[in-house]
């Protein structure tokens, strides 16, 4: 099994910061690393797939990088609307595993 | 566009079969474009991967939950469900299904549309 691990589990940052969430898989990936964002009571939305591709209708505040094990997303200036829970989610395997969450509250 | 909507029990009681389903409306989940899944999310922790089904019926399951989990689809009704066996409080959380499609020309897969979510509580 991939294991998925996020850091940190949470974090306090103000409106206009840059923000990065970092995600590390147990073994060699390649880029096959998708990340989501979840407000309380919703379901997740897709924000990058491939690691650093964009979803369609996803600001481009947000950006992602990464290959191999280590990978990251990057919140280029936050808004009030940001502060939720990002996961990470791998599918270099066809036995899925997202990371334990990122808690982004505000400062 | 499409859209997915869970349905099933509410209250499960434990050594039972939860079961649920999801239905997709404005897309046939005939496609060969497609997979579709089960996630969950206990209260206030972080998502767990249930499993996957091709519309051919192929399936994996998260190995912690294989001995359990079985996913099936209904391809007349344009449904895929959950069946989950021998449940315990533990089985207690919102249950998700989504949409894993691949990036166009390459296998780079990722869940792109969910259900709303649906409650499950397993207690007697």
């Amino acid at each position: 099994d991939i294991q998925m691990t996020q850091s940190p589990s949470s974090l306090s940052a103000s409106v206009g910061d840059r923000v990065t969430i970092t995600c590390r898989a147990s073994q060699i990936i390649s880029n096959y690393l998708n990340w989501y964002q979840q407000k309380p009571g919703k379901a997740p939305k897709l924000l990058i797939y491939a690691a650093s591709s964009l979803q369609s209708g996803v600001p481009s505040r947000f950006s992602g990088s990464g290959s191999g094990t280590d990978f990251t997303l990057t919140i280029s200036s936050l808004q009030p609307e940001d502060f939720a829970t990002y996961y990470c989610q791998q599918s270099y395997s066809s036995l899925y595993s997202f990371g334990q969450g990122t808690k982004l509250e505000i400062k | 566009q499409v859209q997915l909507q869970e349905s099933g029990p509410g209250l499960v009681k434990p050594s039972q079969t939860l079961s649920l389903t999801c239905t997709v409306s404005g897309g046939s989940i005939s496609s060969d474009y497609y997979y579709w899944s089960w996630i969950r999310q206990p209260a206030g922790k972080g998502l767990e991967w249930i499993g996957r089904i091709y519309t051919s019926g192929s399936t994996n399951y998260n190995p912690s939950l294989k001995s359990r989990v079985t996913i099936s689809v209904d391809t007349s009704k344009n449904q895929f469900s959950l069946k989950l066996s021998s449940v315990t409080a533990a089985d207690t959380a919102m249950y998700y299904c989504a949409r894993i499609r691949a990036a166009a020309g390459t296998n780079y897969y990722y869940l792109d549309v969910w259900g709303k979510g649906t409650t499950v509580t397993v207690s007697s």
